[in-house]
């Protein structure tokens, strides 16, 4: 799976949009984007994921650049329940990676801070 | 939260005493997921199953064995536990829709080995 660059951290003013970025100059073609988060002391929770096309669902916007080198996660109205760690992901998936053990590798992620 | 349980959701133990912690779900998805969680390391695979009986090794299964004897249950034993095997442990499921699949977690097990 491809490698990607995170910030360490960043603030937000409560209620404005949160941009992540997410550099993944090495991503293959078959290779899909993925955000999670982690709440202090809980599990790990799905986002959003994209190929190629900006996608959207009712927690956040997922805007992947033409080269999908890089892409953006924008929570477009943050709450101080959205602080978090913010982790992206590239992986392929199962059906493309001919099986074996298809864990998510998680780095360092984004600490995103929410100020009220 | 994909219908997924953990328990216990705390457990102290000692060194050398067999721990097994249980993932449920409620939805029949055939992939399952142990990871352990710890600081400096992220989140890092033990093992996992891709159906009844179906198991193999993640990137940290020395130490650990699992068992799926029905769909909805993945358990993780610890035969005998030692004081590095106190972590956090993940337990997911995968759900899949055409060529993309997801992996959901649920709430964790805090384990501590003293």
């Amino acid at each position: 799976d491809a490698k990607t660059t995170q910030p360490t951290s960043m603030d937000c003013a409560e209620g404005r949009a949160a941009n992540l970025p997410c550099n993944h100059s090495t991503i293959s073609g078959n290779e899909y984007v993925y955000w999670y988060r982690q709440i202090h002391s809980q599990g790990p929770q799905y986002i959003i994921h994209g190929l190629k096309n900006n996608e959207t669902n009712e927690m956040a916007s997922l805007i992947i650049t033409e080269d999908r080198k890089s892409s953006t996660l924008i929570l477009p109205h943050a709450t101080l329940r959205d602080t978090a760690v913010y982790y992206c992901i590239v992986r392929v998936p199962l059906l493309y990676s001919g099986g074996g053990a298809d864990g998510l590798t998680f780095g360092k992620g984004t600490h995103l801070i929410i100020q009220p | 939260d994909a219908g997924i349980t953990q328990s216990p959701r705390h457990k102290v133990t000692e060194t050398g005493t067999p721990v097994t912690l249980r993932c449920h779900q409620t939805e029949n998805h055939r992939y399952m997921y142990w990871y352990r969680q710890d600081p400096g390391h992220g989140l890092r695979l033990i093992h996992y199953s891709y159906g009844v009986k179906d198991t193999d090794k993640g990137e940290v299964s020395d130490g650990y064995s699992v068992s799926r004897s029905k769909t909805e249950d993945f358990l993780l034993t610890l035969e005998s536990a030692t004081s590095s095997q106190t972590s956090v442990y993940f337990c997911a499921i995968k759900i899949s829709g055409g060529e993309e699949d997801t992996q959901y977690f649920g709430p964790g097990t805090r384990l501590t080995v003293l």
